[in-house]
């Protein structure tokens, strides 16, 4: 199993600029998660799903957009893209009631907007 | 609203030595406590959770967490600490049964193993 992938790795983009940062398990797990990750501030989470077709808002969600068309994918957007938006954005995955059972996490994407 | 304080930014300590890394919360019901390691440009691996039962809990890579409810802590604890622990630690917490129904994180704390 490759268990939580994300691409691209990296990333860098000018301001006013849109990307789509792809998450793709191969677990079977309903629970999808984004986060983003800034020094001195831990995770904090973006946008998250409780199953396929479904989407909520995290601690910090505005000036990004998620869908989840398969079960397998979780896709974040950024529609125009701001220099505070640069971070290392992570996906996980958990096989359910998500916030009782420990997530696995993808290797990260770094993104720097200019 | 839930918490969590992570009070050191890094812990060092040599190899062989136990070491200890700390984490305090805050929950308005019983809380659930989660460690998870990051290895330098690495996504994180969970390590161990409290969700009830003994207040001693055992993890992954010879981790254990002890759970006191009285000090609202879950510090992180290894009898022998090797070189390749030598990583970035992150508490998370989540309110009880019909609280907030996400995990928040701590800030983090890197340890530094000395050879």
């Amino acid at each position: 199993n490759a268990g939580v992938t994300q691409t691209p790795k990296f990333r860098v983009l000018k301001t006013g600029q849109s990307m789509t940062l792809l998450c793709a398990q191969d677990m079977n797990h309903e629970y999808m998660y984004w986060y983003r990750q800034d020094p001195g501030m831990g995770l904090r989470l973006i946008h998250y799903s409780v199953g396929e077709g479904t989407t909520a808002k995290g601690e910090v969600p505005d000036g990004y957009n998620v869908s989840r068309l398969k079960k397998q994918n979780f896709l974040l957007g950024l529609e125009s893209a701001a220099p505070s938006q640069t971070s290392v954005y992570f996906c996980a995955s958990s096989i359910s009631e998500g916030f009782l059972y420990e997530q696995y996490f993808g290797p990260g994407t770094r993104l720097t907007v200019t | 609203a839930q918490s969590v304080a992570q009070p050191e930014d890094q812990v060092n300590v040599a190899e062989g030595n136990p070491l200890t890394v700390k984490c305090t919360y805050s929950v308005s019901g019983n809380p659930y406590l989660f460690w998870y390691v990051q290895y330098p440009n690495r996504g994180l691996q969970f390590l161990l959770k409290y969700i009830t039962g003994d207040n001693l809990v055992k993890g992954s890579y010879g981790f254990e967490a002890e759970f006191n409810k009285s000090q609202t802590s879950f510090h992180l604890k290894k009898p022998s600490a090797l070189v390749s622990d030598s990583a970035l630690y992150f508490c998370a917490v989540r309110d009880g049964p019909g609280g907030y129904q996400k995990v928040t994180f701590g800030t983090g704390t890197k340890l530094q193993v000395i050879p």
